[in-house]
């Protein structure tokens, strides 16, 4: 049974530049969570999709947009980057009625430049 | 709101002896309460987790935590560290299944543990 999958695992993007990060969640999970760690810190809710549908939205501007797909896989897109961007961002996958119980993918590591 | 404070951003002890990794929570609604693991450059492992119940949690590789709520901590404990318990370590809380933050884990700022020989 896989986990949780990210694509890619690195990326170097420049300023000003778009980005888009993928996840594939666990098997049978139904809901996907983005967060983003910076280094050094915890990290930090971004969004939340089911059922191809943003639910829950943390403290994050719109340059930060996301979408799920029927296969309940998902992407996170960045535009309009900023060197602030830089960090480790991690995708979490539960199902929706079992939200307190989230498996982390390995993430992908962003540095904008 | 909810919000987390791990005491120590860096915990050191030696092989076999007790560890305690601190972690203070604020929440306006019940909170369910969360620990997890990161190993250089993987993602989180959840070790424990407190929903509802019994407030002495047991988790994977021997560690456990104590929901105290008159206290607002969750700290967590292992009798005996071993050298590959090295790693940072994560406090999170979130509502509760019902609350308007269910499902969104708020994470303190990290613990990184040194475990020496």
């Amino acid at each position: 049974d896989a986990g949780v999958t990210q694509s890619p695992t690195h990326l170097i993007k420049t300023r000003g530049q778009q980005v888009t990060l993928r996840c594939s969640p666990k098997s049978g999970h139904d809901t996907v969570s983005w967060y983003q760690q910076a280094l050094g810190q915890g990290p930090q809710f971004i969004f939340q999709y089911y059922e191809e549908e943003e639910r829950q939205r943390g403290n994050f501007p719109d340059r930060f947009s996301g979408h799920q797909f029927p296969n309940y896989s998902s992407e996170l897109n960045v535009n309009a980057l900023l060197l602030g961007d830089s960090a480790l961002y991690l995708c979490a996958s539960s199902l929706q009625a079992i939200q307190e119980t989230q498996y982390f993918g390995p993430g992908t590591r962003l540095l904008v430049l | 709101a909810q919000s987390v404070t791990q005491l120590g951003s860096h915990v050191s002890v030696s092989e076999g002896a007790l560890v305690l990794l601190r972690c203070n929570y604020s929440s306006s609604v019940p909170p369910y309460l969360f620990w997890y693991v990161q190993y250089p450059n993987q993602g989180l492992q959840l070790l424990l987790k407190y929903t509802t119940g019994a407030t002495l949690v047991k988790g994977i590789n021997g560690f456990e935590a104590e929901f105290k709520k008159s206290e607002t901590s969750f700290h967590l404990t292992k009798p005996s560290a071993h050298m590959s318990d090295a790693a940072e370590y994560f406090c999170a809380v979130s509502a509760q299944a019902g609350g308007t933050s269910y499902g969104k884990l708020t994470f303190g700022q990290g613990t990184i543990l040194t475990v020496h020989p």
